[in-house]
């Protein structure tokens, strides 16, 4: 099973540009990378998915190098409102490998003024 | 808004109370999941339904039973839980349960279960 690591937290400022990475090394093929954001008492909400490279959407960018052991979770320009936990989940989906979603510990991001 | 709701949101039994969580979904989605969150620990996947069929028990405990008359609403029916138990309890859906990506997760805001 693709277990992942991430830091446990990280601090930085408003407007700057906050990086997360995980380590999954033994993501398997048919896995795809996907990041959530929860803010306490709520549930987990999607950031963005990838399989390979590089992926950006309005919120965020995912960079997946090559050999896909590791992915970036890019947050441009952060704000307050940032602040929560992220997590990186790798797994297929698809009806026999529920038990392959597997979340991370995630990340406590706290941004300051 | 993410389309599910979950009731009750917060939720206080004893070990010998049976209780169920309800959770339904807006989205139209096919497939629904039940997740444990638990202090201090990651999201632990439960159990998922795809077309109201049950996918994977993903060795649940039998005191945690789930069920999914239709697609929209999702069940979990607990009996003689216990403390340890305690934990958030979040449904979820996607569109599909199916390889390749896309299956984007859309969760409710959880159930706060305390055990005595």
């Amino acid at each position: 099973l693709a277990k992942t690591t991430q830091p446990i937290s990280m601090d930085s400022y408003e407007g700057q540009e906050v990086n997360i990475t995980c380590s999954h090394n033994n993501i398997a093929t048919n896995d795809y990378i996907t990041w959530y954001q929860q803010f306490p008492s709520q549930g987990p909400r999607f950031i963005i998915q990838g399989y390979k490279t590089k992926v950006t959407n309005e919120v965020a960018s995912l960079f997946i190098p090559a050999d896909r052991k590791s992915s970036t979770l890019s947050l441009p320009r952060v704000s307050l409102s940032d602040t929560a936990v992220y997590y990186c989940l790798v797994g297929e989906g698809g009806y026999s490998s529920a038990s392959k979603i597997i979340f991370g510990s995630g990340t406590r991001l706290s941004i300051r003024p | 808004e993410t389309g599910v709701t979950q009731t009750p949101r917060h939720l206080v039994m004893g070990m010998t109370n049976k209780k169920s969580l309800k959770c339904e979904q807006h989205l139209g989605h096919n497939a629904m999941y039940w997740y444990k969150q638990s202090a201090k620990k990651p999201l632990e996947l439960m159990f998922v339904y795809s077309l109201e069929e049950r996918v994977e028990n993903n060795s649940v405990p039998s005191r945690f039973s789930p069920e999914c008359p239709n697609s929209s609403h999702l069940f979990l029916h607990l009996h003689t839980l216990q403390p340890e138990d305690s934990a958030l309890y979040l449904c979820a859906s996607s569109q599909d349960h199916e390889p390749g990506g896309g299956n984007e997760q859309f969760f409710g805001p959880g159930t706060r279960l305390t055990v005595l």
